[in-house]
Formats: C-alpha cells, sequence, structure tokens
C-alpha cells in the first residue's frame, strides 16, 4: 500500500457545485497533514492545515478522520478560481499525494 | 519574506554534464527538502535536511545524486552524470519542525531540468 493515496481525477464540476477529495494514508503515526493546491507549471502552495478537530477556512474546510487514517477537503460554491490540482501531505516521512486535479466548469 | 529561493529557473544540459541546481531556504527554517516532480511519478522526496543535516535519503535515485546543506541558508542538488530520464521539475522547500510536528512546507519555484 502506497503511503498516501489520492484519487487523481480529474474531477469536473460546474460552478457553484460543492467538490470533496479524500486521501488515506497507511502510517498511524502520522501527526502533521495537510492540503496544498498546485497550479499549472507553479509550485505547490499550502492550502491549509488539517487539524484533529477539522478546520474551516471560506469556503474551504478540512477534516482528519485517524480512525479510518484518511483526511479530507471539501470545497463549497467552487469558483473557476479553484480549478487546480491538490495535494494532501502527510508529514511522516514528508510524503505527498499524488494530487486530486480539479477542473471547475463554468 | 523573499521566500524559498532556487536557481536556476530552467536549466538545459547534455547527457554526460554536471548539473547543480541551488536553495536559499526561508530564513529561520530548519529544515530544508528536495522534490523531483514528473508528469508519470508526482512529486517524490529525494532528500532533507534538518539543522543542516541529512535525515532520510532513501528518495535520491542513485549515486549520480547528491545533496548538501553546508549552512543553513544554502543547499545543493547535484547530478553527475546528467541523464534523460533526470528530466524535470526539482523543488526546494523549507519548513519549520519541532520533533514530529511541522508547520506547513514553502516551496521555490522550482528548477526545470531538461537533459538533451
Amino acid at each position: 500500500r502506497k503511503e498516501v493515496e489520492q484519487d487523481p481525477g480529474p474531477f469536473n464540476v460546474p460552478e457553484g457545485a460543492t467538490v470533496a477529495f479524500n486521501c488515506t494514508y497507511s502510517n498511524s503515526a502520522s501527526q502533521s497533514f495537510f492540503w496544498y493546491r498546485q497550479d499549472c507549471r507553479k509550485e505547490p502552495k499550502l492550502l491549509m492545515s488539517v487539524y484533529s478537530s477539522g478546520n474551516e477556512d471560506g469556503r474551504f474546510t478540512a477534516q482528519l478522520n485517524r480512525a479510518s487514517q484518511y483526511i479530507s477537503l471539501l470545497i463549497r460554491d467552487s469558483k473557476l478560481s479553484d480549478s487546480a490540482t491538490y495535494l494532501c501531505v502527510v508529514n511522516q516521512k514528508v510524503t505527498f499525494g499524488t494530487g486530486t486535479k480539479l477542473q471547475v466548469i463554468p | 519574506d523573499a521566500g524559498v529561493i532556487q536557481s536556476p529557473r530552467h536549466e538545459v544540459t547534455e547527457m554526460g554534464q554536471e548539473v547543480t541546481l541551488r536553495c536559499k531556504p526561508i530564513s529561520g527554517h530548519n529544515s530544508l527538502f528536495w522534490y523531483r516532480q514528473t508528469m508519470m511519478r508526482g512529486l517524490e522526496l529525494l532528500i532533507y535536511f534538518n539543522n543542516n543535516v541529512p535525515i532520510d535519503d532513501s528518495g535520491m535515485p542513485e549515486d549520480r545524486f547528491s545533496a548538501k546543506m553546508p549552512n543553513a541558508s544554502f543547499s545543493t542538488l547535484k547530478i553527475q552524470p546528467s541523464e534523460p530520464r533526470d528530466s524535470a521539475v526539482y523543488f526546494c522547500a523549507s519548513s519549520s519542525t519541532t520533533g514530529t510536528l511541522n508547520y506547513g512546507y514553502t516551496f521555490g519555484s522550482g528548477t526545470r531540468l531538461t537533459v538533451v
């Protein structure tokens, strides 16, 4: 099993839709979790950290499920500008998922 | 804050040549990471340093790759000799780490390497 697994997508969603991504990890001792966003031909940029209690930043909500060993990212009211690849990061060995490509269509 | 600075932004070299990629991390960050990104394999961790000491280099593909961090403000990734399959975008990232907790990674803009 890979250390970190993501559905590569692409997820094609209409503007205004709600979309959710999951990311599973194999190492139960992992301590830090993040979601990154990467635009085409750019570097990954931190979108948000994922805390045990869950956290929200505007239209974005991140959650951690330690029992099932996954993290999730929910995007509400999708905008065209949300189109990007979303990468999850699990800290134990600084491992990135392969990314989920999101395409928001008008 | 200037962020993580990588150079060069683009490098085109012939097979067999030596390539040196450079990185200046964010001041105050104590961990530095080198990643390679390709379409086929995604973002792969090559090596990371904590307080200038290499902690895990298990991702370094082979002996042709080497990395150094002589001080807290500079690191290099060297490929000698380079091969066409080394063509990729190489990212450097830095972060602040306390024990097993990490506070997020900041990436440089990357070096796009093409070996012909």
